[in-house]
């Protein structure tokens, strides 16, 4: 099965220090990945899909790459309502054209004023 | 829009019990899925449902079902709770087959 590791797991930041999360997968055959931020007692909460190596995506502070093994997320001078725990997942076909998102464990994010 | 709708926001249960966990999902949605998130499990899939069907199912004991009613809605059951069902259940609902999912908010369970 398809496996996607997520590092660090967690990250403390002064507000406007810019940084970065990793997202390494293993998969046959990449049908997109995805992120997402879950607050605390929230659902996570769609950011971006990258869908082939070479692909960037932006969102305010947020910039989303993607390789051929690895996503990035950039973040430029955070500021303290980012703190929340970044997800990402790769798709996983079960049957057909269908199937399930495997995510990471998360980078929980940290942002200090 | 209204997004997915996920009730009761908490739930209190007694090892043993059993506890039905409801979804709505976005208008015009037709697939819902399931996920269990705990803090050493992380996010895992239960299953899917289409058009009333299941169409996938995760690595759990029969103890964990759903279904799908006609307008899309989905309950999840989990019969002879344990100790360890103890988890945020999330539902998510998608209009196609693009992963491109939504999640609700989530139903806490709380098993003691």
């Amino acid at each position: 099965e398809d496996q996607v590791t997520q590092s660090p797991e967690a990250l403390r930041l002064q507000e406007g220090e810019s940084s970065s999360l990793n997202c390494s997968y293993t998969v046959s055959g990449l049908r997109g990945l995805f992120w997402y931020r879950q607050d605390p007692g929230k659902g996570p909460e769609f950011l971006f899909t990258l869908y082939s190596a070479g692909e960037e995506k932006e969102k305010e502070r947020l910039k989303a790459t993607l390789t051929k093994k690895e996503s990035f997320l950039h973040i430029t001078a955070p500021k303290p309502e980012d703190s929340a725990t970044y997800l990402c997942a790769v798709p996983y076909k079960i049957s057909g054209n269908t199937g399930k998102l495997i995510f990471g464990q998360g980078t929980t994010l940290q942002v200090k004023p | 829009k209204a997004g997915v709708t996920q009730t009761p926001r908490y739930l209190i249960k007694t090892r043993g019990q059993q506890v039905t966990l409801s979804c709505s999902p976005i208008s015009g949605h037709r697939s819902v899925s399931w996920y269990q998130q705990t803090p050493g499990q992380g996010l895992q899939f239960l299953f899917e449902y289409f058009s009333e069907t299941q169409r996938n199912k995760g690595n759990f004991p029969g103890r964990f079902s759903g279904r799908q009613f006609s307008n899309s809605r989905s309950e999840m059951n989990v019969s002879t709770l344990e100790l360890g069902d103890s988890a945020l259940y999330l539902c998510a609902s998608s209009l196609d087959d693009s992963y491109g999912y939504t999640f609700g908010s989530g139903t806490r369970l709380t098993v003691v």
